[in-house]
């Protein structure tokens, strides 16, 4: 059974701290893994990462896939209160059509 | 700009009702998925659609059923709620996974069964 495991489940930092979110997964025929933000509403997208040692950056958020030992990172520097939000990591397999989601980390940034 | 919309963004009904709960995307895709979200438990996958009528069960099927009688349209129905379907219902769609791109989620909808 395919299982993708997020940790923490939950955090808390201050405002200005750097956060690192993980990823662990295992899973048939691995196409690619997704990085979604969730606020009280519709998760959005973050990052698709296909290729191991190879990170994706947007402002002060990345992240990097290590394929060889089925884990991905995604960290956030210099935390705002609008980082808040549950991160959700998902994975693709060539094998369905469906993305299996992990439980989702929840990310509060305290003033 | 992508849009995946539901009907509601929240519902209450009674225990026994048949709920509707329908999806729209306007971008064309192949696929679309509904999952629910529960606290502890996250996204967890009911059905999906790979085309026009093709409907494939998820992890959770159990007390639902759907509709695709139109490529941008999916719908889910609960032939008859419960308390423990109580949940946000969250619809997707992508594109055909060969092409490998993201999914698309619409605003959830919050349900609650009473």
């Amino acid at each position: 059974e395919d299982k993708v495991v997020q940790s923490p489940l939950s955090l808390v930092v201050h405002e200005g701290d750097t956060v690192t979110l993980n990823c662990s997964y295992e899973v048939t025929n691995f196409r690619s893994l997704l990085w979604y933000k969730q606020e009280k509403k519709a998760p959005t997208f973050l990052f698709m990462l296909t290729s191991s040692g190879i990170e994706k950056k947007s402002g002060r958020l990345s992240s990097i896939l290590d394929k060889k030992e089925l884990f991905s990172i995604l960290n956030i520097t210099a935390t705002q209160t609008g980082d808040s939000a549950v991160y959700l990591c998902a994975v693709a397999t060539n094998s369905g059509y469906a993305l299996n989601f992990g439980k989702g980390t929840s990310l509060l940034v305290t003033p | 700009d992508v849009k995946v919309t539901q009907s509601s963004r929240y519902l209450v009904k009674r225990t026994g009702e048949k709920v509707f709960l329908e999806c729209v995307q306007d971008m064309d895709h192949e696929n679309m998925f509904w999952y629910r979200q529960d606290p502890g438990l996250g996204l967890r996958l009911i059905y999906f659609s790979y085309d026009v009528k093709m409907k494939e069960k998820g992890d959770i099927p159990e007390g639902y059923s759907v509709s695709r009688e139109k490529k941008e349209r999916f719908s889910l129905i609960l032939e008859s709620a419960s308390t423990n379907q109580t949940s946000m219902y969250l619809c997707a769609s992508s594109f055909d996974p060969n092409m490998n791109t993201e999914a698309f989620f619409g605003q959830g909808t919050r349900l609650t069964v009473v």
